[in-house]
């Protein structure tokens, strides 16, 4: 099975400052690979499908790249809602395996 | 508006039996493939099954094969999970999860794009 990390595990960040995620896989994947926020208590929400598109009604300061291995989740603009907790997923065989996510903090 | 509620949740004991149903509306049900998705308490979120849009593929996560069972009824719009010998490394919150999928370039590509508010299961004696 592929293994994917995150890093970093957990970060503060201030508002409007500038945050990058970064995800890896044990192996390549292509693009097959979404990003998901969480915040307590509720189900994780799509943000990025196929590494960098962005899904509909996601705010514009959220972008995804990279192929193969190596992967990014920016936030250009950090905001006081974008708390919460990002996981990436691989989708490009089975069994599909979710990071072990990135827990982001507000300053 | 697309909506998926979980139901079935509880406490059972080891090596015990749940089934767990998703109530489906709002979308084309048998136009999609569904899935499984948990999460157990303070940890993060666990693949668990996919079932294609026809119910003739199946997949599941090493953790739980053999033991759950991943089903849907379409003319019903429901999604069901059974899941027997239980143990408590089950327990969790289990998630019914839309896959709206995204394809271009012959390559098709996974979007969950809808969630259920997940129902919580607990295996203890």
């Amino acid at each position: 099975a592929i293994q994917m990390t995150q890093s970093p595990s957990s970060l503060s960040a201030s508002v409007g400052d500038r945050v990058i995620i970064t995800c890896r896989a044990s192996l390549g994947i292509r693009n097959e690979l979404g990003w998901y926020q969480q915040k307590p208590g509720t189900a994780p929400k799509l943000l990025i499908y196929a590494a960098s598109n962005l899904e509909d009604g996601v705010p514009s300061r959220f972008s995804g790249s990279g192929s193969g291995t190596d992967f990014t989740l920016t936030i250009s603009g950090l905001q006081p809602e974008d708390f919460g907790t990002y996981y990436c997923l691989h989708d490009y065989n089975y069994p599909l395996t979710f990071g072990p996510g990135t827990k982001v903090d507000i300053k | 508006e697309v909506q998926l509620v979980e139901s079935g949740g509880g406490l059972v004991q080891p090596g015990g039996s749940l089934r767990l149903s998703c109530a489906a509306s709002g979308f084309t049900f048998r136009s999609v493939y569904m899935n499984w998705v948990r999460q157990a308490p303070g940890k993060g979120l666990e693949w668990v099954a996919t079932i294609r849009e026809d119910g003739t593929e199946k997949h599941y996560a090493d953790s739980v094969w053999g033991r759950f069972t991943i089903s849907r009824d379409n003319a019903n719009n429901s999604l069901s999970l059974q899941m027997n010998s239980l143990r408590a490394e089950d327990t969790a919150v289990y998630y019914c999860v839309r896959d709206r999928g995204y394809c271009r370039g012959g390559t098709c590509y996974a979007a969950f794009d809808s969630w259920g508010q997940g129902t919580l299961v607990t295996v203890s004696s």
